[in-house]
């Protein structure tokens, strides 16, 4: 039962355009969602989060987006850099432990 | 300052022996969570502490898998008799507590079991 789910594999985008990444959940009781990017050899970095009571939240480049109703959440990075290739983690929790999806794999092309 | 820390970064083993893994979370971080990532797969909740108890040890997988947190700080993970569907890396979390607060990562231990 997977409740967390990242149905796209991989995303290729070009430099300057912008990367949208998505994510679905199942369990209404999750109330903070949460969005991690992971180079090879390296632990997931916190980007971004943001709780149910929101449906917005912006820090430079990445926003991500939250609609309870779909219960979908999305990560939208403008512009995108090469840098940010890396695979994506959209991750969720009701208080305590996070349940992560199976990860977005980004490349940005020069 | 410093993150959290993971020994060792990469152990390869015998199946069939003992391992345990070490994390050193973010100094003040009263939450701390063990996960892992088999290859190709995401990331797959194990067990987490508040100060030195374990409220939710859901994740792990059979009774082969232990931990413990002393001190509220380190925490080891322990595998007996290893098996090679045990080959992941391991991951180590901490946050300031349990209720919406970011996790960071460890860069994890990569466990091969041959």
């Amino acid at each position: 039962d997977q409740q967390v789910k990242q149905n796209s594999p991989s995303l290729s985008v070009q430099e300057g355009r912008i990367s949208i990444l998505n994510c679905d959940y199942t369990n209404s009781m999750f109330d903070y969602f949460l969005w991690y990017k992971k180079y090879p050899a390296e632990g997931p970095t916190f980007l971004i989060s943001i709780s149910s009571i929101k449906d917005k939240n912006e820090d430079g480049r990445f926003t991500v987006f939250l609609n309870k109703s779909a219960k979908h959440l999305s990560l939208h990075i403008v512009p995108s850099q090469p840098g940010d290739s890396a695979v994506y983690f959209c991750a969720a929790s009701p208080g305590g432990k996070l349940t992560f999806g199976q990860g977005t794999i980004l490349t940005v092309h020069p | 300052g410093a993150g959290v820390s993971q020994s060792p970064s990469n152990k390869v083993t015998e199946k069939g022996k003992d391992v345990e893994l070490r994390c050193d979370p973010i100094s003040g971080h009263t939450a701390l969570y063990w996960y892992r990532q088999s290859l190709g797969q995401g990331l797959e909740f194990l067990i987490y502490f508040q100060g030195n108890s374990a409220p939710d040890k859901s994740g792990l997988p059979s009774d082969r898998f232990s931990a413990e947190r002393t001190g509220g700080s380190v925490s080891t993970l322990t595998i007996q008799r290893t098996q090679q569907e045990d080959s992941a890396v391991y991951l180590c979390a901490s946050s300031l507590d349990q209720y919406n607060s970011p996790l960071h990562f460890g860069n994890g231990t990569r466990l091969t079991v041959t």
